[in-house]
């Protein structure tokens, strides 16, 4: 159980396009959404938390125009990176809370960005 | 703040025990985390404590807290050589809502 998916698994992409990234849970119905970053040999750093059929709370730094969060609904959150650029090329990772006794937060696979 | 802190290496032959550790800051931890990532893969969740426990164990894993000191540590008996990950230590922290702050990741290698 706690299966988390991620469309596409990597994707490359020309500078100034916009790309989608979903993040469903599968067996679950997740009741918040976490997006992050990692940049190779290195932690994660938390992008966004979004709760379904709400606005999504970004972290300090994040940049909401450029990062586009869509939680529409209780397994499907989108994040669009928005006129991509070189320096967005990062490994994007999301992650589902069912909001249990320890909250545990379950990662999907990640997807990999290539920014050409 | 909450800041978490693991040493980034460790190297451990096959069927040995390895002992990750990890130290927090945030005394309002309530629960921590040990997440597994393999390369190129998201993260999987091995095991949690709740702050008030001072010892979990689940199979090959122990988990030890010490409050007093905020450290915590991740044993594995037996290791093999599919234990090779990075592991990350991550406490969630009332002062945090419902958000994690984890550790750097530890590299585990495993030599046969």
């Amino acid at each position: 159980g706690a299966v988390v998916s991620q469309h596409p698994s990597w994707v490359i992409c020309k500078s100034g396009t916009s790309v989608k990234i979903e993040c469903r849970s599968l067996d679950f119905q997740a009741t918040t959404m976490f997006w992050y970053r990692q940049f190779p040999k290195q932690s994660l750093m938390l992008m966004a938390t979004s709760n379904e059929g709400s606005k999504a709370t970004y972290e300090q730094g994040v940049e909401k125009d450029k990062f586009l969060i869509n939680h529409a609904s209780l397994t499907l959150s989108t994040l669009t990176v928005t006129s991509a650029h070189p320096e967005d090329s990062s490994f994007y990772i999301c992650s589902a809370s069912w909001g249990g006794l320890a909250n545990e937060q379950f990662f999907g696979p990640g997807t990999r960005l290539t920014v050409l | 703040g909450e800041d978490v802190e693991q040493s980034l290496f460790l190297s451990v032959r096959e069927g040995d025990s390895s002992v990750i550790n990890c130290t927090y800051t945030d005394s309002s931890s309530t629960y921590l985390y040990w997440y597994k990532q393999e390369p190129g893969a998201g993260l999987q969740l091995l095991t949690y404590i709740f702050s008030n426990m001072d010892m979990k164990q689940d199979q090959r894993l122990t988990v030890l807290l010490n409050k007093k000191d905020k450290h915590l540590s991740l044993r594995i008996a037996d290791t093999q050589t599919g234990d090779s990950a990075i592991y990350f230590c991550a406490e969630r922290a009332l002062a945090a809502g419902n958000k994690l702050t984890f550790g750097g990741g530890t590299r585990v290698l495993v030599k046969p």
